[in-house]
């Protein structure tokens, strides 16, 4: 693929459900970051993986919320018991070591 | 510590005017600071970044940005405003090309 694919790219779950977000990273990228991107706000960071291993999870707002990258390639963002502050717009993002950060279209997430 | 203010939420020109958008940043180490556009339903594209030498940086479509130490901004401009860069632009720092902080974004309106 050309670039970085995230899937769902909308997803509606009702509160206390859980979620499993994808994102799919340039092919080769070691860096892959998570940012949630609240309506009106610019993103912000959630989690930090470099290959397999989480190296920076500060961003992440509360243990509802876990990531992981098993392979070092695929990455999954899994919400807990969704509440409706989690609506968002999730956004990951891709890159070689200390390079530009390529982006994904991000997925939608509403909570009813 | 880091932390990006971009003054005005929205910015109206009309086309083939001047575009000017405000990035006034902290940080505790040299930073490295980045402007992105983001069109509805779509990822973040780097429009332009400073990392370090030359303070006066070059984009995609015309845009440029200065950086100004002693100011902390990094405003971008376009000397001519077209119908498609109406868009909303997020200004960003980081250290050392780790994880992004972004500003809350300006949304750039171009009339006609």
């Amino acid at each position: 693929g050309a670039g970085v694919s995230q899937s769902p790219r909308y997803k509606v779950a009702k509160r206390g459900q859980d979620v499993a977000l994808r994102c799919d990273p340039i092919s080769g990228h070691v860096s892959l970051f998570w940012y949630q991107q609240a309506l009106g706000q610019g993103p912000e960071f959630l989690t930090y993986f470099q290959n397999e291993a989480q190296l920076d999870k500060s961003g992440l707002p509360s243990d509802r919320f876990f990531a992981e990258r098993p392979e070092g390639s695929v990455s999954t963002l899994k919400i807990q018991r969704t509440q409706q502050e989690d609506s968002a717009v999730y956004l990951c993002a891709s890159s070689l070591a200390w390079g530009e950060q390529f982006f994904g279209p991000g997925t939608r997430l509403t909570v009813l | 510590a880091q932390s990006v203010t971009q003054l005005g939420s929205h910015v109206s020109v009309s086309e083939g005017a001047l575009v000017l958008l405000r990035c006034n940043y902290s940080s505790s180490v040299p930073p490295y600071l980045f402007w992105y556009v983001q069109y509805p339903n779509q990822g973040l594209q780097l429009l332009l970044k400073y990392t370090t030498g030359a303070t006066l940086v070059k984009g995609i479509n015309g845009f440029e940005a200065e950086f100004k130490k002693s100011e902390t901004s990094f405003h971008l401009t376009n000397p001519s405003a077209h119908m498609s860069d109406a868009a909303e632009y997020f200004c960003a720092v980081s250290a050392y090309g780790n994880k992004l902080v972004f500003g809350a974004g300006t949304i750039l309106r171009v009339k006609s």
